[in-house]
């Protein structure tokens, strides 16, 4: 079992709806990732926070706003999106900035614009 | 260039053989290396990291070579349960903290 817990598993919404994306790890990494994964496609990084604070911004458009409470906690705020932007979106966690740490993916959640 | 190439696959193989799985990157500042399994529709899971002294893991082999810029996997003796995308992962530290993925290689291993 995966300790990254991602919230909802799957999510349908209209190009017109306002929905967020949520992420919980309780290891007390310091370091959460948000990627994006396409059918057939490695994922993609779209945001790195550090300490609870946005480190990278991979040139991701505004309709998705990331967003960290705590230190716990990670979510993913989605506004006016299009249907490219179904995908399956995976949270990760990392302990530390030292070289071996594993990174912890959760199961992801699968995105449905229609 | 592409940051982290990997053989463009796929690979069908029969059960009990030997595979090798080959990645190249192109940033010589690179500290760490992985090797992620995924499963159809599953989140990457770490399979292994890879050292450079090479390091194994029951049928698995890892190697690194630095001054190639080369990473490797080996899996011998292939089960139908291996059958998945093996991602090659190359991880930049200090405050970036960044994973690269290759596109993955898919392996299928048939009875």
């Amino acid at each position: 079992d995966t300790e990254v817990t991602q919230t909802p598993k799957h999510l349908v919404m209209g190009m017109t709806n306002k929905k967020s994306l949520k992420c919980e790890q309780h290891m007390g990494h310091r370091a959460m990732y948000w990627y994006k994964q396409k059918a057939k496609k490695p994922p993609e990084l779209m945001f790195v926070y550090s300490y609870e604070k946005l480190s990278i911004n991979e040139s991701v458009p505004s309709r998705f706003s990331p967003e960290c409470p705590n230190s716990s906690l990670l979510n993913l705020h989605l506004h006016a999106l299009q249907p490219e932007d179904s995908a399956l979106y995976l949270c990760a966690s990392v302990d530390s900035w030292s070289s071996g740490n594993t990174i912890y993916f959760g199961e992801g959640s699968w995105l449905t614009v229609v | 260039r592409k940051e982290v190439e990997q053989d463009p696959g796929p690979f069908n193989v029969p059960e009990g053989a030997t595979v090798a799985f080959n990645c190249t990157y192109s940033n010589s500042a690179s500290q760490s290396f992985f090797w992620y399994r995924q499963d159809c529709r599953k989140e990457p899971k770490l399979l292994m990291s890879v050292y450079s002294s090479g390091n194994e893991d029951g049928r698995f082999t890892a190697q690194l070579n630095r001054a190639s810029q080369y990473i490797s996997l080996l899996i011998r003796d292939s089960k139908l349960s291996d059958s998945a995308t093996y991602l090659c992962v190359v991880r930049y530290g200090g405050s970036q903290g960044n994973l690269i993925f290759g596109k993955g290689t898919k392996l299928s291993v048939k009875p």
